[in-house]
């Protein structure tokens, strides 16, 4: 069965400083991966996608992530961290044969200054 | 990415009445669309599928005589908690699904049962 593990439930790191939010995924065939950041009482907005090709994937605000095949992992960083930063992220796999997409628990992100 | 609204953003309603939350895809049409329940510092669970012209696929342990889901056009599909009670209490969200299962979530609608 298809699962997402994001085993940090939060980090928190200083504004300006690297970032990598950790994310674990079981599935029987390549998947499809998204990152996903959810602001406080507000719907989640697609950062990154990963369907193929080049393992790795740029996405907005500055955030990329790379797919790890012999890891199961598709983790994401950031170079510099922005106080904007500061909100859930949510890792999450697609049935590419189907339509349901399996969210991890999420990681939330606090940024210092 | 495609564009998704939702209404109202925040509602309170009294224990025992019903509430419609109405989700439109404004710039796709959207065959799919989804609906899920987000608890405090919780991750999604996915309540149903909703697909247009036909009848919602709910998740197991969702009860779909509580929460009606229509989806009577491309654009919009409405979730109706029946009878709310507070433990119905939640924030909910729905999206619209791109075409490699990537989704487009609506800004979700915060219901409190008093």
């Amino acid at each position: 069965a298809q699962s997402v593990t994001q085993p940090d439930i939060h980090i928190t790191v200083s504004e300006g400083a690297s970032l990598e939010l950790r994310c674990n995924y079981s599935y029987g065939a390549t998947p499809y991966l998204f990152w996903y950041v959810q602001s406080p009482g507000q719907g989640l907005q697609l950062l990154l996608k990963y369907f193929s090709g080049d393992t790795l994937v740029q996405g907005i605000k500055g955030f990329e992530a790379e797919f790890k095949r012999s890891q199961s992992s598709f983790n994401l960083r950031k170079p510099s961290v922005h106080w904007s930063d500061a909100a859930e992220y949510f890792c999450a796999v697609g049935d590419t044969g189907g339509f349901k997409t399996i969210f991890g628990a999420g990681t939330r992100l606090f940024v210092k200054a | 990415g495609a564009v998704v609204s939702q209404h109202p953003s925040w509602v309170i309603c009294k224990s025992g009445t019903s509430v419609k939350i109405e989700c439109r895809s404004l710039d796709f049409q959207a065959t799919t669309m989804f609906w899920y329940r987000q608890f405090p510092k919780q991750s999604l669970m996915l309540m149903a599928t909703s697909n247009e012209g036909s009848k919602a696929t709910y998740e197991q342990g969702v009860e779909k005589d509580k929460f009606l889901i229509n989806h009577a056009s491309l654009t919009l599909s409405t979730l109706t908690v029946t009878s709310a009670h507070p433990e119905d209490s939640s924030f909910y969200i729905c999206s619209e699904r791109g075409n490699r299962s990537e989704q487009y979530f609506g800004p979700g609608t915060r219901l409190t049962v008093t």
